[in-house]
């Protein structure tokens, strides 16, 4: 119940065009589903995150789409760039009471690789 | 902008030996966590510290593992009797108040031999 899982693995997508990751997970008090990216010998760095109470968020390039009932969140990358080719990770947690903490549950990853 | 800091960047040690992992989170941030990654798997969990006690362990951080902040700024995770599986990328990161995202660090890659 705590897995979230990703998918694809690995992912290449020509310049200019759009990639799409997606995710499912199985516990429904998940109310927090961020999107990290991760560069080779980097930390992951937090790209978008969203919560349950909209089904949509866009920054910029990046957005994420989040389907309650169906229990699956996607990223999507519009005119994706070679500059984007990196590991992506969805993730999920339960918010806790004030004062805790809020333990991610990653994805996998995502290898995308942008042709130029 | 303000980061996380973790030193070293690269530690080599033999298998048995104590490791202490080092970590500066961002200043006015109070929640401070351990997560590892095994070389190209998914990133775990294993720590949570507010409040200067453990908020949460996963099932990875036995009583060889514990964390410290021994002063105000640095974070610490200790490995008292490393075993070769013990070998990953960890990861130290820091949040603000509640609700708000994690930052995390470049990480210090543990080689086990």
């Amino acid at each position: 119940q705590q897995q979230v899982k990703q998918s694809p693995q690995s992912l290449i997508v020509q310049k200019g065009g759009i990639s799409i990751i997606n995710c499912a997970y199985e516990n429904t008090a998940f109310d927090y589903f961020p999107w990290y990216q991760q560069f080779p010998g980097k930390g992951p760095a937090l790209l978008i995150a969203i919560r349950p109470d909209v089904s949509e968020k866009k920054e910029g390039r990046f957005t994420i789409s989040f389907n309650k009932s169906a229990k699956q969140f996607s990223l999507h990358i519009m005119d994706s760039q070679p500059g984007d080719s990196a590991t992506y990770f969805c993730a999920a947690s339960r918010t806790r009471t004030q004062g805790g903490s809020e333990k991610l549950v990653f994805g996998k990853g995502t290898k995308l690789t942008v042709n130029p | 902008e303000p980061e996380v800091t973790q030193t070293p960047s690269h530690q080599v040690t033999q298998m048995g030996q104590e490791v202490i992992l080092r970590c500066v989170p961002i200043s006015n941030h109070l929640y401070f966590y351990w997560y590892r990654q095994i070389l190209g798997q998914k990133v775990e969990f294993l720590v949570s510290f507010y409040n200067n006690e453990i908020s949460e362990k996963s099932e990875i951080f036995d009583d060889q593992f514990s964390v410290e902040r021994p002063d105000g700024s640095n974070f610490t995770l200790k490995i008292r009797s490393t075993k070769l599986e013990d070998s990953a990328m960890y990861f130290c990161a820091s949040s603000a108040p509640w609700r708000s995202p994690l930052h995390f660090g470049n990480g210090t890659r543990l080689t086990v031999t």
